[in-house]
């Protein structure tokens, strides 16, 4: 089944511990991005990466780190979470840029930073 | 069916009934125009997607309209039933476009 999967799920914890949320997809995309989504404020993206070894920063990247050393892992950083970065994260891919073709999302990693 | 000229956070609607859901956009220069179902606890779904070059398509049950001169977009959802409950959002790119710029979502809501 094609799908994108994000790792975890769920997680709490405390200020300034550093923290990696993983997103993997099986459908050979080149194009992968993580957006956050707030109450009010929608989904907005943090970074993308139209290939392996590329990666760019979108509206909102400060905080945060990616990589792209596979295609089909695209795993997020948080060196030293604060609170304001408690949100709900979400992974996509597509097979080219945004403009190319929809974007397939993973379920989401909530995150409580404390 | 019920229908909603400017966007609204919200519509509910009865099961059966044709539902329409809008969206306006500002950027003159998107091209590429993307309508997202996202349940509780889940991801925005694909639903169907529109490009500028059309006006209309129309997908299992769903028809998305364009308008480029008001800038205004439109999901419409044929004989709306209980598991098309969610929340609904446009998203919109340029051409080369590197990210997708999400509408406020609509809620929408069935009854039997």
């Amino acid at each position: 089944e094609a799908q994108v999967t994000q790792n975890p799920r769920y997680l709490i914890t405390v200020t300034g511990k550093k923290l990696t949320v993983t997103c993997s997809q099986n459908m050979n995309h080149e194009y992968m991005s993580w957006y956050r989504q707030d109450p009010g404020l929608g989904l907005r993206q943090i970074y993308y990466s139209m290939n392996v070894e590329v990666t760019d920063k979108g509206d909102v990247p400060e905080g945060y780190k990616v990589s792209r050393k596979e295609k089909r892992n695209f795993p997020l950083i948080l060196e030293s979470p604060s609170p304001n970065q408690t949100s709900l994260y979400f992974c996509a891919s597509s097979l080219g840029g945004a403009y190319l073709g929809p974007q397939h999302f993973g379920d989401g990693t909530r995150l409580s930073i404390l | 069916g019920e229908s909603v000229g400017l966007h609204l956070p919200t519509l509910s609607v009865q099961e059966g009934d044709n539902s329409i859901i809008n969206c306006a956009y500002s950027n003159s220069a998107s091209d590429y125009f993307i309508w997202y179902k996202q349940e509780s606890g889940k991801g925005p779904q694909f639903i169907i997607d529109i490009r500028s070059n059309m006006d209309k398509r129309q997908g299992q049950r769903v028809t998305v309209l364009l308008n480029k001169t008001v800038k205004h977009l439109s999901l419409q959802i044929a004989a709306t039933q209980p598991g098309d409950s969610a929340v609904y959002f446009c998203a919109e790119t340029e051409q080369a476009g590197t990210a997708l710029i999400f509408g406020k979502g609509t809620t929408l809501s069935v009854s039997s």
